[in-house]
């Protein structure tokens, strides 16, 4: 089964705009979800994580928010850039164990 | 700073050859990791190594062998290639378990 699940699967959007991507899961003792980014061709990196404490966790124009009640948080990229282009995977562990990942959003901005 | 390596790039075998993967790290880190990326499907665990020769299952095990004989390496094997297991596979490493991980470039199994 699926613990993390992200949508859209895909998403397209202008340059400037704000990217928004989802992310939910169902295991209630997570409580560190990492955002990483991959480029074709490349490894996913880090990008921005959030511990289940806070419900808000900002870098630069990459935003977290975390709603721990109902599972969900999202990953939001302002004023998008085409450099963003890439596939984006929402994981998440409870701390010390290892991380299970979703299955990613592929985001391209069109310039 | 640091940097993972991933051997080979491109791998290509025949249906029920065994293949072996390998992947070196020089972050000091203790723990490694193996997963398979198939498009759509996202990251899947088939082995970790919480420090020097230890090895434990993830979720898609089966199929394959891993080997941790240093710390700074991980190898993994597929014990009898299929057709319907090519992918990607991407070798991670992290201070201790569930720490930020640090990927490679992967690894592109074709078989033939």
């Amino acid at each position: 089964q699926q613990q993390v699940r992200q949508s859209p699967q895909s998403l397209t959007v202008w340059e400037g705009e704000t990217a928004i991507l989802n992310c939910s899961y169902e295991n209630s003792a997570f409580d560190y979800f990492p955002w990483y980014q991959q480029f074709p061709g490349e490894g996913p990196a880090l990008l921005i994580s959030i511990l289940s404490v806070s419900d808000k966790k900002e870098d630069g124009r990459f935003t977290i928010f975390f709603n721990k009640r109902e599972k969900k948080l999202s990953l939001h990229i302002a004023d998008s850039q085409p450099g963003d282009s890439a596939t984006y995977f929402c994981a998440a562990s409870d701390m010390g164990y290892k991380l299970t990942f979703g299955t990613g959003t592929s985001l391209l901005v069109d310039p | 700073g640091g940097i993972i390596t991933q051997t080979p790039k491109f791998l290509i075998g025949q249906e029920g050859q065994k293949l072996t993967l390998k992947c070196q790290q020089n972050f000091n880190h203790d723990t490694m990791y193996w997963y398979r990326q198939d498009s759509g499907k996202g990251l899947r665990l088939i082995y970790y190594s919480i420090t020097e020769n230890d090895l434990q299952k993830g979720d898609l095990s089966e199929g394959y062998d891993a080997s941790r004989e240093k710390k700074s390496s991980f190898s993994l094997t597929v014990t009898s290639a299929q057709k319907n297991e090519m992918a990607v596979f991407l070798c991670a490493s992290s201070m201790g378990l569930g720490g930020e991980q640090y990927f490679g470039p992967g690894t592109r199994l074709t078989v033939l």
